[in-house]
């Protein structure tokens, strides 16, 4: 069985463009979520979609978005790049939103902005 | 809303000596607590969970970790550890109704030979 797929795996941008990431869950998994993972603070919850709605949603500014497609991939998008979003992008799927459900991991996209 | 607070930024230790990583959790309603461990330069994989029952959780690669509701602790254990448990260990948690998991900002295990 696949696991969570992301793409691409590194990547660099130039301040102020913008940039896609692609997720692939686990089949049958309905529910991802992304994080980011930086060095000063760690791992944040940017949000969480299930069903192609999103359900939760982190403390980051507007620039940050994300979508689910009805095959329940998902893609997030940081427009009007800075500096401080270079970091390790992770995404999580699960079965469902019920808690307690174990979530795993993709091995991330590397994103460097210069 | 719930929070974790991983009390070492850094553990070393020697090799087949036992380890304890600490995390202390705060929140105002009942929740799930899990333990990840990122190697360099992948993603998280899950080390083990409490959901309920007994407060004693075993994991893979011979990890546990016991709950402490009073203490609101959950501290993960290895009695003997090995050169390749050298990583980055995350506690997490999350709440009954959602996905939404916090994770403590991370301990780094370093076991020198």
């Amino acid at each position: 069985k696949a696991g969570v797929t992301q793409t691409p795996r590194y990547l660099i941008k130039t301040r102020g463009q913008q940039v896609t990431l692609s997720c692939s869950p686990i089949s049958g998994h309905r529910s991802v979520s992304w994080y980011q993972q930086t060095p000063g603070q760690g791992l944040q919850f940017l949000f969480e979609y299930f069903s192609e709605t999103q359900r939760n949603k982190g403390n980051f500014p507007g620039r940050f978005s994300g979508r689910q497609f009805s095959n329940s991939r998902s893609e997030m998008n940081v427009s009007t790049l800075e500096l401080g979003d270079s970091a390790l992008y992770l995404c999580a799927s699960s079965l469902d939103r019920v808690g307690g459900n174990t979530i795993y991991f993709g091995e991330g996209s590397w994103l460097t902005v210069v | 809303a719930q929070s974790v607070t991983q009390l070492d930024s850094q553990v070393p230790v020697f090799e087949e000596a036992p380890v304890e990583l600490r995390c202390n959790y705060s929140s105002s309603v009942s929740v799930y607590l899990f333990w990840y461990v990122q190697y360099p330069n992948q993603g998280l994989q899950l080390l083990l969970k409490y959901l309920s029952g007994s407060t004693l959780v075993k994991g893979i690669n011979g990890f546990e970790a016991e709950f402490n509701k009073s203490q609101t602790s959950f501290h993960l254990r290895k009695p003997s550890v090995h050169i390749s448990d050298t990583a980055e260990y995350f506690c997490a948690v999350s709440r009954y109704n959602n996905n939404d998991m916090r994770f403590g900002a991370g301990t780094r295990l370093t076991v020198k030979p």
